[in-house]
């Protein structure tokens, strides 16, 4: 089966550094992407990992560890519009291409 | 604004009605989704088209009907829904279905109200 466990919520101070965490079980697995999700509206696509190791665009980097079946997504200098969910999705193969998506991380930047 | 274009926005239903939900994009995109997601939940894959052709069908209740009129295009087709289907539907595209490195390209989704 296909796990995918984030932490709820995160409060975070604008301007900070915050890490995302997100672990995962799956069999097929075929890549991990994070999207951000503004309330009411669409996912939007933040980054992807396929290899082990650090992917960095802009303010955000993403982590991706296969054997610990683990990543990570870091935001830098906090803004106020980075309040959010955060979806970590993993994509498999499992007879036919899927991706599945974590319950998200609601992060909270405060002033 | 996004490149996946979703009509309508909000719509309220009675059990008994037919409706349609419609998805464009106009990327070249050769995969389409159907999610549902309902409120601080993920969303759930309901259906893919690959290539204008259903390859995945995650035992969605068959008053969903999906239908894929050409590559650009994709309908959800609803008929006796249940108050349990009220949520958010979101239609998405990639490049392809089996790329690994390609994201899914979301639209805004439909609000979807079933009286």
């Amino acid at each position: 089966g296909q796990n995918i466990d984030q932490p709820t919520e995160m409060t975070a101070t604008e301007g900070a550094i915050v890490q995302i965490n997100c672990t995962y079980q799956t069999s097929g697995f075929n890549g991990l992407f994070w999207y951000q999700q503004h309330a009411g509206e669409a996912p939007t696509f933040l980054s992807y990992n396929v290899l082990d190791g650090l992917e960095e665009k802009g303010r955000f980097s993403s982590f991706l560890s296969r054997s610990k079946g683990y990543s990570y997504l870091l935001l830098k200098e906090l803004q106020m519009k980075d309040s959010a969910s955060y979806l970590c999705a993993v994509r498999a193969n499992t007879g036919g291409f899927k991706t599945i998506f974590g319950a998200g991380t609601r992060l909270f930047v405060k002033a | 604004d996004t490149e996946v274009t979703q009509t309508p926005k909000h719509l309220v239903m009675g059990m008994t009605n037919k409706k349609s939900l419609k998805c464009e994009q106009h990327m070249g995109h050769r995969a389409m989704y159907w999610y549902k997601q309902k409120a601080k939940k993920p969303p759930e894959l309901m259906f893919v088209y690959s290539y204008e052709k259903l390859s995945i069908n995650e035992s969605v209740p068959s008053r969903f009907s999906p239908e894929c009129p050409n590559s650009s295009l994709l309908n959800l087709h609803l008929h006796a829904l249940q108050p349990e289907d009220s949520a958010l539907y979101l239609c998405a595209s990639s490049l392809t279905s089996q790329g690994s490195n390609q994201p899914q390209h979301f639209g805004d989704g439909t609000r979807l109200s079933i009286l």
